[in-house]
């Protein structure tokens, strides 16, 4: 069965630092891009960032791009989001979501919540 | 890049069959054949329902189907049921191979 978990949420200042872990299991997870979404509190979904199976390829949307890093293990099977200089805006569950041009699974999401 | 374009509630009666626009540009919906649906009930993840315009995944019943034509997909759902009651999503590909989701439409059986 495959699973995607999140973890790493919490509150968080603005200007601070936090690092979001997904751990797959049930799959080969070195095959496999992998995505971040977040959804706002009551908003829609947002794309986040994206890195391929081997971590050659990276995008990050405009509203992250310089401020969060995304990176993976493959021999911990596990994804990072190193999100620095948090803003209130960033306040948000954040999926992890397997697939390239899809997120045919997500974790369960965790919660993010910027706030001095 | 701009989110795609979702009415924002969308109503029927059980066993009817609505129908939920999701409107792009020729850079994302327009230009690929990688959009995606995805339902997501209150308080859950979202879970993909259709994928590549107009298939499903295992397990996803056949009363929901995708198609596209220019800038706008749709996904319509046919013998409507008290479970399809939830926020619904689109998703595509855009051209700085990036992803982008719809504004979400909400989708209430009356």
């Amino acid at each position: 069965e495959v699973q995607l978990v999140e973890s790493g949420g919490g509150l968080v200042q603005p200007g601070g630092s936090l690092r979001l872990s997904c751990v797959a299991s049930g799959f080969t997870f070195s095959s496999y891009s992998m995505n971040w979404v977040r959804q706002a509190p009551g908003k829609g979904l947002e794309w986040v960032s994206y890195i391929s199976s081997s971590s050659s390829t990276i995008y990050y949307a405009d509203s992250v791009k310089g401020r969060f890093t995304i990176s993976r293990d493959n021999a911990k099977n596990s994804m990072y989001l190193q999100m620095n200089s948090p803003r209130d805006e960033d306040t948000a569950v954040y999926y992890c979501a397997r697939g390239r041009v899809r997120g045919d699974y997500w974790g369960q999401g965790t919660l993010v919540t910027v706030s001095s | 890049q701009s989110a795609l374009t979702q009415p924002a509630s969308v109503s029927g009666a059980p066993g009817q069959s609505i129908t939920i626009s999701c409107t792009g540009t020729s850079s994302d919906v327009g230009g690929y054949n990688y959009v995606s649906w995805y339902q997501q009930h209150p308080g859950k993840a979202p879970k993909l329902m259709i994928y590549d315009v107009s298939n499903r995944p295992s397990g996803v019943p056949d009363r929901f189907s995708g198609s596209k034509s220019g800038n706008t997909a749709s996904l319509t759902i046919s013998g409507l049921q008290a479970e399809d009651e939830a926020d619904y999503y689109c998703s595509s590909y855009t051209s700085s191979s990036t992803l982008v989701f719809g504004t979400g439409t909400k989708v209430t059986v009356l």
